[in-house]
């Protein structure tokens, strides 16, 4: 089973600023299998990144995803009020497919 | 409005199953395949199964093998999601969620999500 790490565990921030998610995996993820969940309180999760780096419907640009291999970032370039949640990785390379433990953007 | 409605919170004796519906509305049920997965107090997303709501080929995550049974209705749209012998590990809610490739295949990631239905496990 693949493990995924998310770092850091919270990050504090202004909206207006920019905000960098990692996420680790303990072996190298299929292809460009990882996916970005977006998860507000009392909310299922939302989808924001799928193929690495592709954009799901409706999600705006100012929410990209990078990576390969084992490394994966979420950036957020200028946060918005609406941003601040907990944002989840989750490979769907191999099975069973895995989910981080999630980070935490709060308002600092 | 494309959605997915799930049953409401349950509470169960530890030893006991629980059966959770998926209640899906616009768009074709066949057409998508749907996941199960949960998510306990303080804890990451765990996938648990799916199931093709067009020919009812289901796979689960060996870590329920055994104990979870996914189903389906055509007639209803809904999915369920059984989990038998229950216990206080098992308290979470439960989600369902539909995968993101349309018709034949999966893509194994989830593009809509129930609202969760909270399952607690306790004597």
């Amino acid at each position: 089973e693949i493990v995924l790490t998310q770092s850091p565990g919270t990050l504090s921030l202004s909206p207006g600023e920019g905000a960098t998610l990692s996420c680790r995996a303990s072996q190298s993820v299929s292809s460009t299998y990882l996916a970005w969940y977006q998860q507000k309180p009392g909310q299922a999760p939302r989808l924001l990144i799928y193929g690495i780096s592709s954009r799901a419907t409706g999600i705006p640009d100012r929410f990209s995803g990078s990576g390969s291999g084992t490394d994966f970032t979420l950036t957020i370039s200028r946060l918005e009020p609406e941003d601040f949640a907990v944002y989840y990785c989750q490979q769907y390379g191999s099975s069973p497919w895995t989910f981080g433990q999630g980070t935490k953007v709060e308002i600092k | 409005q494309v959605q997915l409605v799930q049953s409401g919170a349950e509470v169960k004796q530890p030893g006991a199953s629980v059966k959770v519906s998926c209640r899906t509305s616009g768009y074709t049920f066949t057409d998508y395949t749907l996941h199960w997965v949960r998510q306990a107090p303080g804890q990451r997303l765990e996938w648990m199964g799916w199931i093709n709501a067009g020919n009812a080929d289901t796979g689960y995550s060996q870590q329920f093998q055994g104990r979870v049974t996914i189903t389906r209705d055509t007639s209803a749209s809904t999915a369920y999601m059984e989990l038998g012998s229950l216990r206080s590990e098992d308290t979470a809610v439960y989600f369902c969620a539909r995968d993101a490739h349309y018709g034949s295949g999966v893509y194994n990631y989830f593009d809509l999500w129930g609202q969760g239905t909270l399952v607690t496990v306790s004597s």
